[in-house]
């Protein structure tokens, strides 16, 4: 059972738009910035989002997310067939003091 | 190339051991935080543990508090994780990732490719 909760699948077609959720609480979500990870299948994880919408060089900008009290979400625009990866939210948590993560959820584009 | 690269991976007995290795490289290691990240088979990324830039403070997640030891050596640029007592649970992919550099925000932000460890008998 993970910390933060997210849906276990979504799904779009081609040019659709998507979001994904991610709850936590205060001592996580509720204080802190949620980040988000994308794993392509048989890879490794690499950081998607930062810092309030914030993309590392190479993500493109119809991913975005949003975030207000213990809750976050990620916004996949412009649905494209290498978009289909799992996608992890996780942020700091002062109750464990340390980092936490999302189940996961796994995105197929159909 | 700024990298990470996970070694020492391998299948252990229940209540064996094995150190793993991140070797990292294009960054100045020393000046960073590190981290464990592992995944069990068909399973969510799970913090295991971290240190901090001069490996002076280290912190763990409560399923491997005592068994498992994070160092790193900076002379080398190499983090390690040395795992004992090592329980069939504790079969996933281990990353070794990078905590960004940013006071305004904890994420990580450069992660290794992984090491499969497999304890069964």
């Amino acid at each position: 059972q993970s910390v933060l909760t997210q849906p276990p699948s979504a799904s779009g077609t081609p040019g659709q738009r998507v979001t994904i959720s991610c709850s936590g609480s205060t001592s996580n979500i509720g204080s802190y910035t949620v980040n988000w990870y994308q794993q392509l299948p048989g890879m490794a994880p690499r950081l998607l989002i930062y810092i309030n919408d914030q993309r590392p060089s190479g993500v493109p900008d119809r991913f975005s997310d949003s975030q207000s009290g213990t809750s976050a979400s990620l916004a996949i625009s412009g649905l494209q067939s290498e978009d289909e990866a799992d996608y992890y939210c996780a942020t700091w948590d002062d109750s464990l003091n340390g980092p936490v993560f999302g189940g996961g959820t796994k995105l197929t584009v159909v | 190339e700024v990298q990470l690269v996970e070694s020492g991976g391998g299948l252990v007995q229940p209540g064996g051991s094995l150190r793993l290795s991140c070797a990292a490289s294009g960054f100045t290691f020393r000046s960073y935080w590190m981290y464990w990240v592992r995944q069990a088979p068909g399973k969510g990324l799970v913090w295991v543990s971290r240190i901090n830039s001069d490996g002076s403070s280290t912190n763990y997640a409560d399923s491997v508090k005592g068994r498992f030891t994070i160092s790193r050596d900076n002379a080398r640029n190499t983090l390690y994780l040395q795992m004992n007592s090592l329980r069939d649970e504790d079969t996933a992919v281990y990353y070794c990732a990078r905590e960004a550099d940013s006071g305004l925000s904890w994420y990580l932000d450069l992660w290794g490719r992984g090491t499969l460890v497999s304890v069964s008998s």
